[in-house]
């Protein structure tokens, strides 16, 4: 599985909580990434990190933050959860020349 | 200038054809172009990239071809078989931006 792992791996949150997802990987890469997954929108970028305390906004991160404290831990916050965040959630890592692997993926439903 | 655009949406063959995906982009930053594969309930996969080095890359029946000029990549699979039935999304750059995917039915 690449040493990269999500967990949660389902959540059932009420509207207005606060959601934290996490990825954890044991490779060392430099880059980590948090995406979306809706029908008909593909996999939608949230944020990424390319390193420690390093991170950038992708093309859907409003309502989102994330934090890298550390190489190996990748965070992302929903602060106050809407039913408009229910999606797959994927963590996805790479280094400078290698693939990027992904997570198995976490299902969040607010309701 | 981030976005990538991914046709077509939905791609229909029959078994042993070939099907063809191209995604285009408008950051000519853009130097690396990853090809995944995602069957239904899994994570997506790699099943091939290529750099702006190169302009074509072959691997058994799959082939990516990159025209940085153009700024568009394609994904060739030939001898389709039932089992490359997936969605299938191209992406570009470090910030891995992905397109819509299209999904990929061969029928048998």
């Amino acid at each position: 599985d690449a040493g990269i792992t999500q967990s949660p791996r389902h959540k059932v949150t009420e509207t207005g909580t606060p959601v934290t997802l996490r990825c954890h990987q044991t490779e060392n890469h430099r880059y980590m990434y948090w995406y979306r997954q809706d029908p008909g929108h593909g996999l939608r970028l949230i944020h990424y990190s390319y390193g420690v305390k390093d991170t950038d906004k992708g093309e859907v991160s409003d309502g989102y933050s994330v934090s890298r404290s550390k190489t190996e831990d990748f965070l992302l916050t929903l602060e106050s959860a809407t039913s408009s965040q229910t999606s797959v959630y994927f963590c996805a890592i790479r280094d400078s020349f290698t693939e990027a692997f992904f997570g198995q993926g976490t299902r969040l439903t607010v309701v | 200038g981030e976005n990538v655009e991914q046709h077509p949406s939905t791609l229909s063959v029959q078994e042993g054809d070939s099907a063809v995906i191209k995604c285009t982009y408008s950051d000519s930053a853009s130097n690396y172009f990853p090809w995944y594969k995602q069957e239904l309930g899994k994570r997506p996969q790699l099943i091939i990239d290529i750099r702006s080095n190169v302009g074509e890359k072959k691997d058994q029946r799959i082939a990516v071809t990159l025209n940085k000029t153009a700024k568009h990549f394609s994904l060739h699979i030939t001898e389709t078989q039932p089992e490359d039935s997936a969605v299938y999304f191209c992406a570009r750059g470090n910030k891995l931006v992905f397109g819509a995917g299209t999904i990929l039915r061969v029928k048998s």
